[in-house]
């Protein structure tokens, strides 16, 4: 099961930073955090995962909390095409399939 | 940049016909899934199959459900017998190897059964 709490929805304004929450805090040693993202009528799309330190990437900034029992997902200029469900997902070191929660319906006002 | 194909994009088929859905992973990927979302719910995982044979499954894969990956391109979903309630998009993914490899989603197929 999917074992990560995020907020049903939040909502941003264009071109503004978007933080993304998630609380993960029965997370084990080696559990890794991954996100993933839904548009619209697509398919999930991979955005970015970490295990202790922060990480970057062209898409977005995951911060993750010292004791590791939550994370944030920091778009750092939010644009109408980042409108999606985005989602939170523990993944085990070896872990095989993705358990998909709620998510947190991001909404970007122009 | 290399994508999963699925085919069709949408099928209406009726209940307790078989129908088979496609898929095309990305070429040198070696771990390929099943996931399906009834509209407004969840994404929920279906199967996951590795070195040609399945390596996880969930409950809703049950006996009217197989894939194959018959030729080494193609990896398919069949259905059996459908019922009202398969009526979902279904969506295949693909990730290489690695233990924490991301996974790449085909477009989904909308599966209608009437």
């Amino acid at each position: 099961d999917a074992k990560t709490t995020q907020p049903n929805s939040m909502e941003s304004n264009e071109e503004e930073p978007v933080h993304l929450p998630c609380n993960h805090s029965t997370i084990s040693g080696t559990d890794y955090i991954h996100w993933y993202r839904q548009l619209p009528s697509q398919g999930p799309e991979y955005v970015i995962h970490g295990l202790t330190s922060n990480v970057n990437n062209r898409m977005a900034s995951l911060a993750i909390a010292e004791d590791r029992k939550s994370s944030t997902l920091i778009l750092h200029r939010a644009t109408l095409r980042d409108a999606a469900v985005y989602y939170c997902i523990r993944r085990t070191y070896a872990g095989n399939m993705l358990t998909f929660g709620g998510g947190t319906r991001l909404m970007v006002k122009p | 940049e290399p994508e999963v194909t699925q085919t069709p994009s949408h099928q209406v088929t009726q209940m307790g016909q078989e129908v088979i859905l496609r898929c095309v992973p990305i070429s040198n990927h070696l771990y390929f899934y099943w996931y399906r979302q009834i509209l407004g719910q969840k994404v929920e995982f279906l199967v996951s199959f590795y070195n040609n044979e399945i390596s996880e499954k969930s409950e809703i894969f049950d006996d009217q459900f197989s894939v194959e990956r018959p030729d080494g391109s193609n990896f398919t979903l069949k259905i059996r017998s459908t019922k009202l309630e398969d009526s979902a998009m279904y969506f295949c993914a693909s990730r290489g190897d690695g233990l924490n490899t991301e996974a790449f989603f085909g477009q989904g197929t909308r599966l209608t059964v009437v």
